[in-house]
């Protein structure tokens, strides 16, 4: 069955410091999406991507998040200069067509910031 | 901006017993997620609603429109079945969803 793919599973990261964030989404699905989950938190969407380019962010997404899709099959989350706060679960997801397709998930990236 | 509200918070249930999750949002949605966390992370789609019925195995899933309001069934359940449950509600926007906090549901041998 084919899935979404994430690296690394985790990785530890000094404050300051850039971490990108991996993801293989399944081959034919158009929209791509990263959502978070801070420790016992809910998770929360962050962006979504079509057409190689953003097309809706939260407020979270702020200038220190970036995405891309460098080769037509990875899709990463950049953030710049982590914080403490930047903790957490980060998935990525993805779907074959907007409001009608299925969600699939990644088993996500866990993020620790020392 | 819509509100998700899951109840029970936590669940414990004997194997075998039948199971119902509730979610409740505030605000018209084109679509509504049933999703599971596994005790490791991970999150699996279950079933994306926008009316009526869904039926999976020992799944279903059914949502009110107007009511605003989801529920999660399982039935004959299993120890497998512990996990955190959640559901999450998509209005329109392009994959913006809006996550309820979980149910977690222990199922005892």
């Amino acid at each position: 069955e084919p899935e979404v793919t994430q690296t690394p599973s985790h990785q530890v990261t000094q404050m300051g410091q850039e971490v990108i964030l991996r993801c293989v989404p399944i081959s034919n699905h158009l929209y791509f999406y990263w959502y978070r989950q801070i420790l016992g938190q809910k998770v929360e969407f962050l962006v979504s991507f079509y057409n190689n380019e953003i097309s809706e962010k939260s407020e979270i997404f702020d200038d220190q998040f970036s995405v891309e899709r460098p080769d037509g099959s990875n899709f990463t989350l950049k953030i710049r200069s982590t914080k403490l706060e930047d903790s957490a679960m980060y998935f990525c997801a993805s779907r074959t067509r907007h409001l009608t397709g299925e969600l699939f998930f990644g088993e996500g990236s866990r993020l620790t910031v020392l | 901006k819509n509100e998700v509200e899951q109840s029970p918070q936590n669940l414990t249930a004997q194997e075998g017993e039948f199971i119902t999750i509730n979610c409740s949002y505030s605000v018209g949605i084109s679509a509504l997620h049933w999703l599971q966390q596994h005790p490791g992370g991970g999150i699996v789609s279950l079933f994306m609603l926008s009316s009526g019925k869904k039926k999976h195995g020992r799944l279903i899933a059914t949502i009110n429109i107007q009511e605003k309001h989801s529920s999660l069934h399982i039935t004959a359940s299993h120890p497998r079945d512990s996990a955190v449950y959640i559901c999450a509600v998509e209005g329109g926007s392009q994959g913006n969803l809006i996550f309820g906090k979980g149910t977690k549901l222990s199922v005892k041998p």
